[in-house]
């Protein structure tokens, strides 16, 4: 398994600004994605984020909105940039070697 | 068609009674499969993983699937009121590397 940290767990923001979410792995691992969750739905992942190189979007998130970095292999930051309300939603990342992912706690996020 | 789906319920069940939770899946070429329990206000927490066609049991747990009919699903035996949660089926896809979730679907455990 993997232990994962998130800072903030939470933020209030105003709209227009950016927030950087970090995310730290225990252990290294292969694989590390970044999930957006609204109040009562399931997950849907933004991106997966590559060491050492450019993230991949899935359809309906791109690289100007969220860029994501991943320097290493247990450490990535997602950042929301130019903000809007719609924004507002608790963001997850996830790490873990194959395909069993273990989930950092989770950013609340406001935007106001 | 959803890639995976799972009935939202709520799903309620008596304290000591079998939990059983279903979930379908589109792709045929999917090889990995997983379940996560979210309790309120939580991360989702990996309790299971199956991967070949059969039972595979931990604890109070056990995961069942079947490629033939694309369906995996979650038995929770004697339910205690601290297994109210979401439970959210995930599918690896064939040829991917990535989880496709489920809605979810909410379980109660009524004492």
């Amino acid at each position: 398994s993997a232990v994962i940290s998130q800072k903030p767990s939470r933020d209030i923001c105003q709209r227009g600004t950016s927030l950087t979410i970090q995310c730290q792995v225990d252990s290294q691992v292969t694989m590390m994605f970044w999930y957006r969750q609204q109040p009562g739905q399931s997950l849907t992942l933004i991106a997966t984020a590559n060491q050492g190189s450019e993230a991949t979007y899935e359809s309906g998130f791109v690289i100007d909105k969220f860029p994501i970095s991943r320097p290493n292999l247990t450490f990535s930051t997602l950042t929301v940039s130019n903000m809007s309300p719609e924004d507002s939603s608790i963001y997850l990342c996830s790490g873990g070697r194959d395909y069993e992912q273990y989930f950092g706690p989770g950013t609340r996020l406001t935007v106001t | 068609q959803k890639e995976v789906e799972q009935n939202s319920g709520p799903l309620s069940v008596p304290e000591g009674a079998i939990a059983s939770l279903n979930c379908t899946y589109s792709d045929r070429g999917s090889q990995s499969f997983f379940w996560y329990r979210q309790y309120s206000g939580k991360s989702p927490e990996l309790i299971m993983s199956i991967y070949s066609n059969g039972d595979k049991e931990d604890g109070r747990f056990t995961a069942q699937l079947n490629k033939a009919s694309q369906y995996v699903s979650l038995l929770i035996r004697d339910s205690q009121p601290s297994d109210s949660a979401t439970y959210l089926c995930a599918v690896v896809a064939g040829g991917g590397n990535k989880l496709t979730f489920g809605t979810g679907t909410q379980l109660k455990v009524e004492l």
